[in-house]
Protein backbone atom coordinates (compact mmCIF):
# COMPACT_ATOMS: atom_id res chain seq x y z
CA UNK A 1 0.00 0.00 0.00
CA UNK A 2 1.18 3.74 -0.48
CA UNK A 3 1.26 5.65 2.26
CA UNK A 4 3.14 8.64 4.48
CA UNK A 5 3.41 9.02 7.68
CA UNK A 6 3.86 12.31 9.28
CA UNK A 7 4.09 11.14 13.05
CA UNK A 8 4.08 14.54 14.64
CA UNK A 9 0.91 17.05 14.22
CA UNK A 10 2.59 19.96 16.17
CA UNK A 11 6.40 20.71 16.12
CA UNK A 12 7.20 24.10 18.33
CA UNK A 13 10.73 25.21 18.42
CA UNK A 14 12.57 28.97 19.41
CA UNK A 15 13.77 30.69 16.21
CA UNK A 16 17.23 29.76 16.15
CA UNK A 17 16.62 26.29 16.71
CA UNK A 18 17.34 23.10 14.15
CA UNK A 19 14.39 21.85 12.54
CA UNK A 20 13.45 18.52 11.74
CA UNK A 21 10.03 17.36 10.41
CA UNK A 22 9.39 13.39 10.46
CA UNK A 23 8.07 11.20 7.29
CA UNK A 24 8.18 7.87 6.35
CA UNK A 25 6.64 6.08 3.30
CA UNK A 26 5.46 2.96 2.51
CA UNK A 27 5.78 2.55 -1.70
CA UNK A 28 6.35 -0.30 -3.33
CA UNK A 29 9.10 0.80 -6.43
CA UNK A 30 11.23 3.80 -6.34
CA UNK A 31 9.68 6.59 -4.75
CA UNK A 32 9.40 10.21 -6.18
CA UNK A 33 8.59 12.54 -3.15
CA UNK A 34 7.65 16.03 -2.46
CA UNK A 35 7.76 17.96 0.51
CA UNK A 36 4.62 20.84 0.29
CA UNK A 37 3.97 24.19 2.58
CA UNK A 38 0.88 25.83 3.44
CA UNK A 39 1.51 29.07 4.78
CA UNK A 40 -1.61 30.76 6.86
CA UNK A 41 -4.71 31.77 4.75
CA UNK A 42 -2.64 30.94 1.85
CA UNK A 43 -2.06 27.83 -0.94
CA UNK A 44 -0.17 24.63 -0.89
CA UNK A 45 2.90 25.36 -2.60
CA UNK A 46 5.75 22.75 -3.15
CA UNK A 47 8.90 23.37 -1.11
CA UNK A 48 11.19 21.12 -2.88
CA UNK A 49 11.25 17.39 -4.74
CA UNK A 50 14.05 14.80 -3.62
CA UNK A 51 14.68 14.25 -7.28
CA UNK A 52 16.32 17.65 -7.74
CA UNK A 53 18.69 17.87 -4.66
CA UNK A 54 17.93 21.49 -3.64
CA UNK A 55 17.72 23.51 -0.96
CA UNK A 56 14.22 25.77 -0.62
CA UNK A 57 14.42 28.46 2.09
CA UNK A 58 17.34 26.70 3.91
CA UNK A 59 15.19 23.44 3.90
CA UNK A 60 16.81 20.00 2.99
CA UNK A 61 15.31 16.92 2.77
CA UNK A 62 17.01 13.81 1.84
CA UNK A 63 15.67 10.12 0.72
CA UNK A 64 16.83 7.34 2.75
CA UNK A 65 15.32 4.41 1.45
CA UNK A 66 16.56 2.52 4.38
CA UNK A 67 14.36 3.87 6.49
CA UNK A 68 11.75 4.68 3.72
CA UNK A 69 12.30 8.41 5.81
CA UNK A 70 12.13 11.92 3.84
CA UNK A 71 12.84 14.02 6.67
CA UNK A 72 13.13 17.65 6.68
CA UNK A 73 15.94 19.41 7.79
CA UNK A 74 16.33 23.00 8.50
CA UNK A 75 19.22 24.08 10.65
CA UNK A 76 18.48 27.57 12.43
CA UNK A 77 14.76 27.88 11.84
CA UNK A 78 13.15 31.61 11.36
CA UNK A 79 9.48 32.90 12.45
CA UNK A 80 8.47 33.39 9.02
CA UNK A 81 8.87 29.39 8.59
CA UNK A 82 5.39 28.87 10.44
CA UNK A 83 3.25 26.85 8.73
CA UNK A 84 1.85 23.50 7.93
CA UNK A 85 4.30 21.14 6.41
CA UNK A 86 2.81 18.10 4.13
CA UNK A 87 4.91 15.41 2.89
CA UNK A 88 3.66 13.80 -0.29
CA UNK A 89 4.16 10.76 -2.41
CA UNK A 90 3.62 10.39 -5.65
CA UNK A 91 1.21 7.57 -6.81
CA UNK A 92 1.84 5.90 -10.43
CA UNK A 93 -1.91 5.92 -12.29
CA UNK A 94 -3.02 6.50 -15.47
CA UNK A 95 -2.05 9.64 -17.59
CA UNK A 96 -1.55 11.68 -14.53
CA UNK A 97 -0.08 11.12 -11.28
CA UNK A 98 -1.45 11.70 -8.01
CA UNK A 99 -0.09 13.05 -4.63
CA UNK A 100 -0.44 10.84 -1.42
CA UNK A 101 -0.41 13.18 1.30
CA UNK A 102 0.93 13.31 5.07
CA UNK A 103 -1.15 14.13 8.19
CA UNK A 104 0.52 17.58 7.90
CA UNK A 105 2.85 18.81 10.34
CA UNK A 106 2.30 22.22 11.92
CA UNK A 107 5.40 24.02 12.81
CA UNK A 108 5.32 26.91 15.25
CA UNK A 109 8.59 28.91 15.56
CA UNK A 110 8.34 31.13 19.00
CA UNK A 111 10.30 34.26 19.09
CA UNK B 1 4.00 33.30 -11.32
CA UNK B 2 0.71 32.22 -12.73
CA UNK B 3 -1.85 30.71 -10.25
CA UNK B 4 -4.73 28.59 -9.90
CA UNK B 5 -8.06 30.21 -9.24
CA UNK B 6 -10.77 28.89 -7.32
CA UNK B 7 -14.37 29.91 -7.00
CA UNK B 8 -16.48 30.52 -4.63
CA UNK B 9 -13.73 31.04 -1.86
CA UNK B 10 -16.72 29.83 0.50
CA UNK B 11 -19.30 28.30 -0.26
CA UNK B 12 -22.71 26.84 1.73
CA UNK B 13 -25.62 24.61 0.99
CA UNK B 14 -28.07 22.51 2.71
CA UNK B 15 -27.74 19.11 2.25
CA UNK B 16 -28.89 16.96 -0.36
CA UNK B 17 -28.51 20.21 -3.00
CA UNK B 18 -26.31 20.44 -5.57
CA UNK B 19 -22.80 22.45 -5.73
CA UNK B 20 -20.49 23.27 -8.58
CA UNK B 21 -16.87 23.91 -7.31
CA UNK B 22 -15.12 26.09 -10.19
CA UNK B 23 -11.53 26.40 -11.07
CA UNK B 24 -9.52 28.47 -13.52
CA UNK B 25 -6.41 25.93 -14.15
CA UNK B 26 -3.09 27.88 -15.50
CA UNK B 27 -3.22 28.47 -19.03
CA UNK B 28 -0.98 26.21 -20.39
CA UNK B 29 -1.70 23.21 -18.38
CA UNK B 30 -3.23 19.84 -19.84
CA UNK B 31 -3.34 17.56 -16.36
CA UNK B 32 -6.09 18.68 -14.14
CA UNK B 33 -7.10 17.35 -10.53
CA UNK B 34 -9.05 17.35 -7.37
CA UNK B 35 -8.23 17.13 -3.88
CA UNK B 36 -9.78 17.42 -0.55
CA UNK B 37 -9.34 18.12 3.00
CA UNK B 38 -11.63 17.47 5.88
CA UNK B 39 -11.22 19.36 8.76
CA UNK B 40 -8.25 17.88 10.91
CA UNK B 41 -7.41 15.20 8.46
CA UNK B 42 -5.00 14.79 5.49
CA UNK B 43 -5.17 15.92 2.16
CA UNK B 44 -6.63 13.15 0.22
CA UNK B 45 -6.57 12.79 -3.87
CA UNK B 46 -10.32 12.75 -5.60
CA UNK B 47 -9.82 12.85 -9.27
CA UNK B 48 -6.91 13.58 -12.12
CA UNK B 49 -8.27 14.87 -15.71
CA UNK B 50 -6.30 14.60 -19.22
CA UNK B 51 -7.79 14.90 -22.61
CA UNK B 52 -11.44 15.44 -21.65
CA UNK B 53 -11.73 12.41 -20.05
CA UNK B 54 -11.03 10.98 -16.08
CA UNK B 55 -7.82 9.69 -15.80
CA UNK B 56 -7.77 8.58 -12.12
CA UNK B 57 -10.19 8.54 -9.36
CA UNK B 58 -9.98 7.19 -5.85
CA UNK B 59 -12.89 5.29 -4.12
CA UNK B 60 -14.39 8.68 -2.42
CA UNK B 61 -15.54 9.89 -6.12
CA UNK B 62 -18.69 7.94 -6.38
CA UNK B 63 -21.33 8.30 -8.55
CA UNK B 64 -21.76 11.77 -6.92
CA UNK B 65 -19.41 13.39 -8.06
CA UNK B 66 -18.48 14.59 -11.43
CA UNK B 67 -16.20 16.65 -13.42
CA UNK B 68 -15.77 18.49 -16.24
CA UNK B 69 -14.25 21.19 -18.18
CA UNK B 70 -16.94 23.01 -20.27
CA UNK B 71 -14.57 25.71 -22.22
CA UNK B 72 -11.12 26.01 -22.43
CA UNK B 73 -10.78 27.46 -19.25
CA UNK B 74 -12.66 26.32 -16.73
CA UNK B 75 -12.63 22.95 -14.81
CA UNK B 76 -15.37 22.02 -12.48
CA UNK B 77 -16.15 19.60 -9.95
CA UNK B 78 -19.83 18.76 -8.96
CA UNK B 79 -21.40 17.37 -6.19
CA UNK B 80 -25.12 16.01 -7.16
CA UNK B 81 -26.29 15.16 -3.68
CA UNK B 82 -24.27 16.82 -0.99
CA UNK B 83 -23.85 14.94 2.35
CA UNK B 84 -22.95 16.56 5.43
CA UNK B 85 -19.82 14.49 4.95
CA UNK B 86 -18.98 16.46 1.78
CA UNK B 87 -17.86 19.44 4.04
CA UNK B 88 -14.38 19.92 3.62
CA UNK B 89 -12.01 22.00 1.58
CA UNK B 90 -11.77 21.42 -1.97
CA UNK B 91 -8.37 22.55 -3.89
CA UNK B 92 -7.91 22.00 -7.34
CA UNK B 93 -4.75 21.95 -9.04
CA UNK B 94 -2.90 21.38 -12.46
CA UNK B 95 0.26 21.03 -14.04
CA UNK B 96 1.87 21.09 -17.44
CA UNK B 97 3.15 18.13 -18.13
CA UNK B 98 2.99 14.60 -17.07
CA UNK B 99 6.10 13.36 -15.75
CA UNK B 100 7.18 11.89 -12.33
CA UNK B 101 7.91 14.67 -9.99
CA UNK B 102 6.52 17.21 -12.08
CA UNK B 103 4.58 20.38 -9.48
CA UNK B 104 1.68 20.41 -8.92
CA UNK B 105 0.32 23.90 -8.78
CA UNK B 106 -2.69 24.65 -6.08
CA UNK B 107 -5.63 26.86 -6.26
CA UNK B 108 -6.07 28.27 -2.31
CA UNK B 109 -9.39 26.01 -1.93
CA UNK B 110 -13.24 26.61 -1.83
CA UNK B 111 -14.34 25.64 1.52
CA UNK B 112 -17.56 23.80 1.53
CA UNK B 113 -19.69 23.10 4.33
CA UNK B 114 -22.63 21.48 4.29
CA UNK B 115 -25.74 22.09 6.51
Amino acid sequence: AQRVTQPEKLLSVFKGAPVELKCNYSYSGSPELFWYVQYSRQRLQLLLRHISRESIKGFTADLNKGETSFHLKKPFAQEEDSAMYYCALEGYGGATNKLIFGTGTLLAVQP
Amino acid sequence: EPEVTQTPSHQVTQMGQEVILRCVPISNHLYFYWYRQILGQKVEFLVSFYNNEISEKSEIFDDQFSVERPDGSNFTLKIRSTKLEDSAMYFCASSEIRGRNEKLFFGSGTQLSVL
